[in-house]
């Protein structure tokens, strides 16, 4: 375990659904990520968080809208999704932004988008 | 912006033998480079990680070498053990202004036959 859970797991969801995905770290850490995975392409920085303040908003579509209601929990809200949306969502932790900063990834929520 | 290459894609090994991935990254700025191992179901867990100022660095069976001219590094894993089949990734941390992220690589999939 590293540290960091994601739920859920599996979802699948309608193109008019409205779902959100919950990460949560336990490792005391300051700075929180949404990663985008999908099949044989380099993961995807999609949103950074650091003492709950967004630093990075990486050209995402606005259907994918990021909280950050403190530095222990992370969501990521989904509405209005289309099919190549779907991809395995990574949550990633860690102390600070700095390159020393090792960030430790979750498991993934599998995304189905119908 | 940076950009980093991946190769091979796949790579299948016998047991006991060497395996080496390689990296080219754009940005001659980038300053660390980590190597993140994805076992499946699971989400990238880093294994080793240099710095600019380093040539190489060793842990155990692993190992990264640097060449910062050439803007190339390498992961090499010795003695290789089915537990060693896994996803590689390759990431370089792109520096812009007093913060960065990583760029990754596309990954490697790498099988060890028993």
């Amino acid at each position: 375990e590293t540290g960091v859970t994601q739920t859920p797991r599996h979802l699948v969801m309608g193109m008019t659904n409205k779902k959100s995905l919950k990460c949560e770290q336990h490792l005391g850490h300051n700075a929180m990520y949404w990663y985008k995975q999908s099949a044989k392409k380099p993961l995807e920085l999609m949103f950074v968080y650091n003492f709950k303040e967004q630093t990075e908003n990486n050209s995402v579509p606005s259907r994918f809208s990021p909280e950050c209601p403190n530095s222990s929990h992370l969501f990521l809200h989904l509405h209005t999704l289309q099919p190549e949306d779907s991809a395995l969502y990574l949550c990633a932790s860690s102390q600070g932004i700095q390159p020393a900063d090792t960030q430790y990834f979750g498991p993934g929520t599998r995304l189905t988008v119908l | 912006g940076e950009n980093v290459e991946q190769h091979p894609s796949t790579l299948s090994v016998q047991e006991g033998d060497s395996a080496v991935i390689k990296c080219t990254y754009s940005d001659s700025a980038s300053n660390y480079f980590p190597w993140y191992k994805q076992e499946l179901g699971k989400g990238p867990q880093l294994i080793i990680d240099i710095r600019s100022n380093v040539g190489e660095k060793k842990d155990q069976r692993i190992a990264v070498t640097l060449n910062k001219t050439a803007k190339h590094f390498s992961l090499h894993i010795t003695e290789t053990q089915p537990e060693d089949s896994a996803v590689y990734f390759c990431a370089a941390y792109r520096r812009r202004g007093s913060q960065g992220n990583l760029i990754f690589g596309k990954g490697t999939k790498l099988s060890v036959k028993p």
